[in-house]
């Protein structure tokens, strides 16, 4: 199993670019979420889905979207980019279960705004 | 929203010694979990606890889950130089959504 991958690991972007970040599970696992760190912060979550064909907002959710049309994707969409979403941004899986379980993390993208 | 405070935010040490990292939360948790991150890598967990007094080991590594149930210990025993990275701890209320501590940075020199 690859468990969870990430595409691309690293982008350059100008301001009010758009782009989409793409996160693949072959564990299939119910819930999906996409992260952000930044250096000192930790991870904040932005978006997480608990099953196919839903989202939610998390802590950071402005200037991004997400679409789970499939169980096994989670897509992160910046629809203007923003020097201040320079980020790495990290997508987790984790399996059904009574709320927060363990999380599977991927490699992560390190996205850059210029 | 849930507040979560990790502390020490960084740890210098020789090898062979022990660690000792906690975090602490403003509410309730029923779910703590302990991850570790190598540089450039996404966070692995270590360990998950469930159980308020829950203690639970891998290899060097124990975390108990506080009876108050508003925090979490990390020891590890014996350092050695690939435990370097960042800890974070993890943890949530019931939902589906989890909060994480800004981690702690350990360093450790042979």
């Amino acid at each position: 199993n690859a468990g969870v991958t990430q595409t691309p690991k690293f982008r350059v972007l100008k301001t009010g670019q758009s782009m989409t970040l793409l996160c693949a599970q072959d564990m299939n696992h119910e819930y999906m979420y996409w992260y952000r760190q930044d250096p000192g912060m930790g991870l904040r979550l932005i978006h997480y889905s608990v099953g196919e064909g839903t989202t939610a907002k998390g802590e950071v959710p402005d200037g991004y979207n997400v679409s789970r049309l499939k169980k096994q994707n989670f897509l992160l969409g910046l629809e203007s980019a923003a020097p201040s979403q320079t980020s790495v941004y990290f997508c987790a899986s984790s399996p059904e279960g009574v709320g927060f379980t363990e999380q599977f993390f991927g490699p992560g993208t390190r996205l850059t705004v210029l | 929203g849930q507040q979560l405070n990790q502390s020490p935010q960084s740890m210098f040490i020789q090898e062979g010694e022990d660690v000792s990292m906690n975090c602490t939360s403003s509410s309730i948790f029923n779910t703590w979990l302990w991850y570790k991150q190598d540089p450039g890598e996404g966070p692995v967990l270590l360990i998950a606890l469930y159980k308020a007094g829950e203690l639970t080991s891998n290899g060097r590594l124990t975390a108990q889950f506080g009876i108050t149930r508003k925090d979490s210990f990390l020891n590890i025993s014996a350092s050695i130089p690939s435990d370097v990275g960042i800890y974070f701890c993890a943890g949530s209320g019931g939902s589906y959504i989890p909060t994480f501590g800004r981690g702690t940075s350990l360093i450790v020199h042979p």
